[in-house]
Formats: C-alpha cells, sequence, structure tokens
C-alpha cells in the first residue's frame, strides 16, 4: 500500500511569514494526525481528526496554527504567522481504527516537512 | 508536559553487545507501542504490547510490558550497526483523552 504523502519535504521562511503543509494520509485511514517534532524530542500531537471532524486540538496554538481535513481524506496545516520557535519537523500520520478508543491503532507517519524559520 | 519517560536519553553500545533501554508511564496504559526512527527518517512502528506482563520478541529485539501495565523495556541483543536510531515508547495517557503520547526517545549511536 501507498504509504503517507507529506509536501514539501523542507521548507524555509523567515519569521512573521506564513506556510502550509499538505499531506495524504493512506488510503480507507480513517484518523489523520499532525504531529510537531522538535529536534531532540518525542513527536507532540497537534491535532487529530476523525474522519473531517477534530477529535483533539488541545495543544494546537490557535492563535498561529490553523489545520483543515475538509473532504475527510487529505489535510493541510498551516501556520500564520510563523515564530522562531516553530521550527521543528511536521509529521503526518494516520491510523486505521478510532483513535479516541483505549485501544489505539499503530501510527503510520509521512516523511515530514522539516521548517526552518529564520 | 509529558507523562510518558525514557531512559537513558542516549546509549552509546559498541557493536556486539546488549543494551536495554526503560519506558515509565506515571499512570496505567492500556497498551503501549514502541517506534523506531532512523536519522533523518520518520517513525516506524515495530510493536504493540497490550497485556500485563506481556513479551514480544522480534528477532534480536525484546519487547516487556510491566505486571502493573505502567512501564516497559527494549532489549537488544548483539546490537548492529542498522540499530542505530531513536527508540520511541507511546502510549494512550486517560487524562489527556486517550492521546497517544510519546516518550522523549532514547538515541542509540553503536560504536564499531
Amino acid at each position: 500500500e501507498a504509504g503517507v504523502a507529506q509536501s514539501p519535504r523542507y521548507k524555509i521562511i523567515e519569521k512573521r511569514q506564513s506556510v502550509a503543509f499538505w499531506c495524504n494520509p493512506i488510503s480507507g485511514h480513517a484518523t489523520l494526525y499532525w504531529y510537531q517534532q522538535i529536534l531532540g524530542q518525542g513527536p507532540k500531537l497537534l491535532i487529530q481528526f476523525q474522519n473531517n471532524g477534530v477529535v483533539d486540538d488541545s495543544q494546537l496554538p490557535k492563535d498561529r496554527f490553523s489545520a483543515e481535513r475538509l473532504k475527510g481524506v487529505d489535510s493541510t496545516l498551516k501556520i500564520q504567522p510563523a515564530k522562531l520557535e516553530d521550527s521543528a519537523v511536521y509529521l503526518c500520520a494516520s491510523s486505521l481504527i478510532d483513535a479516541t478508543s483505549s485501544y489505539n491503532s499503530p501510527l503510520h507517519f509521512g516523511n515530514g516537512t522539516r521548517l526552518t524559520v529564520t | 508536559g509529558q507523562q510518558v519517560m525514557q531512559i537513558p536519553q542516549y546509549q552509546h553500545v559498541q557493536e556486539g553487545e546488549d543494551f536495554t533501554t526503560y519506558c515509565n508511564s506515571s499512570t496505567t496504559l492500556s497498551n503501549i507501542q514502541w517506534y523506531k526512527q532512523r536519522p533523518g527518517g520518520h517513525p516506524v512502528f515495530l510493536i504493540q504490547l497490550v497485556k500485563s506482563g506481556e513479551v514480544k520478541k522480534q528477532k534480536r529485539l525484546t519487547f516487556q510490558f510491566g505486571e502493573a501495565k505502567k512501564n516497559s523495556s527494549l532489549h537488544i541483543t548483539a546490537t548492529q550497526t542498522t540499530d542505530v536510531g531513536t527508540y520511541f515508547c507511546a502510549g494512550p495517557i486517560k487524562a489527556a483523552g486517550n492521546k497517544l503520547t510519546f516518550g522523549g526517545g532514547t538515541r542509540v549511536l553503536v560504536k564499531p
């Protein structure tokens, strides 16, 4: 099966600029996640979708970050305006089963977008 | 803050030696997952443990879930250079709505 597709692979922007990332999950995976991974740390969940609805966005800095999954398939994550501390790898992942249950389906990650804010 | 902790943060291993990395949670977990991230790569799912005291093996890797389901370990025997990478454990934290929460990872470096 095709994996999780993400683009772009790399992005360099200046602070206060805006940026958008795109993700296409594995076909048939209802749950889609955006994680932020700062260098040397574990992935941190930003937002989780179940089909086209938001399940959890409690750790999303909503004053500057937004995400959507309008048709329940692909998703975009936007940052506007970017800050220096947003420099990180943004990972999209998808899973087969409803991740709000106590049994968690394994996550399939994309290659990520490495964002550098100067 | 993160409620899943991993030790050690770094592990320098001589090729051919064994080592163990540990994952601890502040709360009981219904299940725990392990992922491996190669340098420059993305996390790749390795295994999931569900039962108390469960032990699973994948070739030279042995995964264990604690009896109280609050800790887990990964033991690698006869380390090879292909084992280089960061190993993450992740578990659903009830206080966070069963969100899969990742530990900080153990970065493994292998000396040939």
